[in-house]
Formats: C-alpha cells, sequence, structure tokens
C-alpha cells in the first residue's frame, strides 16, 4: 500500500489567500484525522472523521478553516482567507480503528504551508 | 495545556552512549503509544504499551508503561545516529477515538 498521501508538499502563499490541502487514507481505513504541527503548540488534532462524517471539529480554529471528506478516499482541509500564524506543517492520519486504544495512526509526509 | 508531559525536550548525545525519555501525566491512560518523526516526514509508531508495568523491547529500545498507566519512559541503548528524531508519546483513554500527544523530545546522536 502506498501509505497516506498527502499533496502539496509545501505551498506558499500570500495572507488572504484560500489555500486547500488534499489527503487520500490508506484503503479500508475508516478512520481519518488532520493535525497541525508547530514548534509552540506541538501536534494539534484540528478535526476527526470516522466513515466519512465529521465526528469533532472542535480543534478547528476557527470559521476560517473548513475540512470535508466527501468519499472514503478522499478529503480535503481549506483555509479561507488564509494568515501568518496558520504557517504550519498539516497531517493527514489514518486509522483502521475507530478506538485510539487499538488504533494506530497513519500519518503522510505533511503539508508545510507558510503564508507570507 | 498538554496532557503528557515530556522530559527532556532536547537531547544531544554521542553515538554509544544510552539515554532516556520520559512521558507523563496525571490522567490513567487505558494505552500509551510511542512514535518516532524524522525531519521532513510524519510520525511512525515504534510501540503500543496497554498494562500497567509492561516492558516491551525493540531491539536497542526499551519501553516501559508505569504501574499505574500514568507515565511511561523511553530508553535507548547504544544510540545511534540512526535514532535521532522527535520522539512522540501519546495516550488514549478507553473507548475514546482521540490520541493526546506530548510536546515531544528532539534525540540528535552525534557520530
Amino acid at each position: 500500500d502506498a501509505g497516506v498521501i498527502q499533496s502539496p508538499r509545501h505551498e506558499v502563499t500570500e495572507m488572504g489567500q484560500e489555500v486547500t490541502l488534499r489527503c487520500k487514507p490508506i484503503s479500508g481505513h475508516n478512520s481519518l484525522f488532520w493535525y497541525r504541527q508547530t514548534m509552540m503548540r506541538g501536534l494539534e488534532l484540528l478535526i476527526y472523521f470516522n466513515n466519512n462524517v465529521p465526528i469533532d471539529d472542535s480543534g478547528m480554529p476557527e470559521d476560517r478553516f473548513s475540512a470535508k471528506m466527501p468519499n472514503a478516499s478522499f478529503s480535503t482541509l481549506k483555509i479561507q482567507p488564509s494568515e501568518p500564524r496558520d504557517s504550519a506543517v498539516y497531517f493527514c492520519a489514518s486509522s483502521l480503528y475507530s478506538r485510539a486504544v487499538t488504533g494506530e495512526l497513519f500519518f503522510g509526509e505533511g503539508s508545510r504551508l507558510t503564508v507570507l | 495545556t498538554q496532557l503528557l508531559e515530556q522530559s527532556p525536550q532536547f537531547l544531544s548525545i554521542q553515538e554509544g552512549e544510552n539515554l532516556t525519555v520520559y512521558c507523563n501525566s496525571s490522567s490513567v491512560f487505558s494505552s500509551l503509544q510511542w512514535y518516532r518523526q524524522e525531519p521532513g516526514e510524519g510520525p511512525v509508531l515504534l510501540v503500543t504499551v496497554v498494562t500497567g508495568g509492561e516492558v516491551k523491547k525493540l531491539k536497542r529500545l526499551t519501553f516501559q508503561f508505569g504501574d499505574a498507566r500514568k507515565d511511561s519512559s523511553l530508553h535507548i541503548t547504544a544510540a545511534q545516529p540512526g535514532d535521532t528524531g522527535l520522539y512522540l508519546c501519546a495516550g488514549a483513554a478507553s473507548n475514546d477515538y482521540k490520541l493526546s500527544f506530548g510536546a515531544g523530545t528532539t534525540v540528535t546522536v552525534r557520530a
């Protein structure tokens, strides 16, 4: 299996622009997570999908952030409008199980976002 | 506020030395996972511990889960440059989908 695939790997944009990050989870995994990683705050969970349904979006910073999972093999995280403080590495991760106790998270390589 | 506190934050040692990384919490976890993240990549699972007092070994890496399931440690024997990376602990409560990650320990092993 190819693992979790994220695109783009790097994105540099100007403040106010729309940013769309994409993720293809491992086939057969029913749980998908979006994380943000910064030096200051470490890994933060943004949103969790189970069977394509958003279960917990309490980590989404504000209305500028939105995420969708139209089918089992694709998810997007959108930031509109982007701000410099959104600069971070965004990870998508998938898991075979819905319970973290038993589930290993498989992470993509991340999308490094820089907002100027 | 991090539910899981990792220490030290940074660790730089010479090849061949031993090191220990700690992961502590005031909460009880049903399981605890350790991940390693190399620069430019996502975290990769090293081990999961689920029983209080459990010890697991992965080659030169030894993982221990505290008796009360509130803390864990990772010990590396005879560290090698390939052990360099960010080590993250992550805890899961029973029936929860979420993992709570620590801030991580950056380990650098000098040749």
